[in-house]
């Protein structure tokens, strides 16, 4: 069965430190995993997209990991802010299937001053 | 539009009343996905629709909920008689339907049912 599960299911941390989200998998075949940010209100934007030859993928600040063969990745947030206060959404593509999107439960993120 | 486009943005309606939701999707998109989200809840799947294909239903949670995808754009979300537990958000999203392109969300309609 394909799933997607994350954790924590909520954090807190305070600004300025580092963070890291978990996303485990079982989607197969594998095609690719996104990580999506959702702000209060708003829908979900994608940070990162990374495919099965990608290991480590940065945007800014966000940096994810992939590992293919335990089926794991990780959003490391780094020097956090409190605009990084948000929902935070793994997505993995399967290759094959009609509705090929599994979606994670995600992970909410709140920064405090 | 440049986006995905949902409305309205939000909703309150009597519970036992019908609602309508509409999501205008990236123009070319073939793929168009439904979620729900409730409070402090990750992304329930709904619906899927793919080109002329027949729907994925799979995710809908009672024979109140339906949805339609007029001539592979605009698609629209129905309510039969409202309930309490159906106030969420509604999250549209669309994509090219390749596996390797990004599935891009409108806003959502927050629905209050009262």
């Amino acid at each position: 069965k394909n799933q997607v599960e994350q954790s924590p299911q909520s954090l807190i941390i305070l600004e300025g430190k580092n963070c890291t989200l978990q996303c485990n998998y079982t989607v197969s075949p594998f095609s690719n995993l996104r990580w999506y940010k959702q702000d209060t209100g708003r829908g979900p934007v994608s940070l990162t997209i990374m495919t099965f030859s990608e290991n480590t993928k940065s945007n800014g600040r966000y940096t994810a990991t992939l590992d293919a063969d335990t089926k794991q990745s990780s959003l490391h947030i780094t020097a956090s802010q409190l605009s990084d206060s948000a929902s935070y959404i793994c997505v993995v593509s399967a290759q094959t299937g009609a509705n090929n999107l599994f979606f994670g439960t995600g992970t909410r993120l709140t920064v405090i001053p | 539009g440049a986006g995905v486009s949902q409305s309205p943005s939000n909703k309150v309606t009597e519970k036992g009343k019908d609602v309508e939701l509409r999501c205008d999707p990236i123009s070319g998109h073939t793929a168009l996905y439904w979620y729900r989200q409730s409070l402090g809840q990750g992304l329930e799947f709904l619906i899927y629709f793919q080109g002329n294909s027949a729907p994925d239903k799979s995710g809908l949670p009672s024979d109140r909920f339906s949805a339609e995808r007029t001539g592979g754009s605009v698609s629209t979300l129905t309510i039969q008689r409202t309930q309490q537990e159906d106030s969420a958000v509604y999250l549209c999203a669309s994509s090219l339907g390749d596996s390797r392109t990004e599935a891009f969300f409108g806003q959502g309609t927050r629905l209050t049912v009262v």
